[in-house]
C-alpha cells in the first residue's frame, strides 16, 4: 500500500532555514506528481506546493514563492522541500501528498506530516 | 484565487442522521474539479470525493458528491461514529489549488 513518511521538521528561529523529506512506497513514485500540503495549529488546509512526475514542472503558493524549493530524487523515491527565509507565519505541519496523476491537483494519499515551528 | 466557503461551521448531528456540508466558491470551478477530504482529529487529510462526485476507492457509498459551478455539496446518509470528523472541500481547477476552511461534524 502507499506509504508516504516525512521528516525534518523541528524548531528553529525566524530568517533560517529547513528541509523537509518525504520517503514513498508502495507505488512507482516516478509516475506522479507530489504535493506539499501545510496546516497551521488549529487551522485549516493550504495548498504549498507541486512537483511533477519528473521534476521538471514545479508550482507554488504565492506566500512562499522565492523562500521554498520542492525537488525530488526518483532513483531515491524522495520528495523534498527546501525552506529558507522562513517566518512564524510558517509554522504549520507539513504534509506530503500523492498527485493520482502527472498534476492533477488533488492529492489521493498522504503522509502523517512533520511539524515545522518558526519562532525566536 | 478562488475563495472557497463551507458552511455551517459546525454541524451537530447524532449517529443516523444525514449530513449535508455546503462548499461554495467565489468563481466557477473548472470542469467541477473539485474534492472532499476527512480529517479525524491527530490524523492526515483522507480523499473522499474527487471530480464533485466520484468516490475514492475504499469510501463507503453513504458518502456521495454533488454540484457544479459555484455550489457544491458533500451528503453523509446515515453517520457512522466514525464520520464525526472535520470535512473540506478543494478545488483544482484554478491555480492556485485552494481549500476550504472546513466545516466539523460533531456529536450532537
Amino acid at each position: 500500500q502507499v506509504q508516504l513518511v516525512e521528516s525534518g521538521g523541528g524548531v528553529v528561529q525566524p530568517g533560517t532555514s529547513l528541509r523537509l523529506s518525504c520517503a514513498a512506497s508502495g507505488f512507482t513514485f516516478s509516475t506522479y506528481g507530489m504535493h506539499w500540503v501545510r496546516q497551521a495549529p488549529g487551522k485549516g488546509l493550504e495548498w504549498v506546493a507541486v512537483i511533477s512526475y519528473d521534476g521538471n514542472r514545479k508550482f507554488y503558493t504565492d506566500s512562499v514563492k522565492g523562500r521554498f524549493t520542492t525537488s525530488r530524487d526518483n532513483s531515491k523515491n524522495t520528495l523534498y522541500l527546501e525552506m529558507n527565509s522562513l517566518r512564524p507565519e510558517d509554522t504549520a505541519v507539513y504534509y506530503c501528498a500523492k498527485d493520482p496523476g502527472f498534476w492533477s491537483g488533488y492529492s489521493d494519499n498522504w503522509g502523517q506530516g512533520t511539524l515545522v515551528t518558526v519562532s525566536s | 484565487e478562488i475563495v472557497l466557503t463551507q458552511s455551517p461551521g459546525t454541524l451537530s448531528l447524532s449517529p443516523g442522521e444525514r449530513a449535508t456540508l455546503s462548499c461554495r466558491a467565489s468563481q466557477n470551478v473548472n470542469r467541477s474539479f473539485l474534492a472532499w477530504y476527512q480529517q479525524r482529529r491527530g490524523q492526515a487529510p483522507k480523499l473522499l470525493i474527487y471530480g464533485a462526485s466520484s468516490r475514492a476507492t475504499g469510501i463507503p457509498d453513504r458518502f456521495s458528491g454533488s454540484g457544479s459551478g459555484t455550489d457544491f455539496t458533500l451528503t453523509i446518509s446515515r453517520l457512522e461514529p466514525e464520520d464525526f470528523a472535520v470535512y473540506y472541500c478543494q478545488q483544482y481547477g484554478n491555480s492556485p489549488w485552494t481549500f476550504g476552511q472546513g466545516t466539523k461534524v460533531e456529536i450532537k
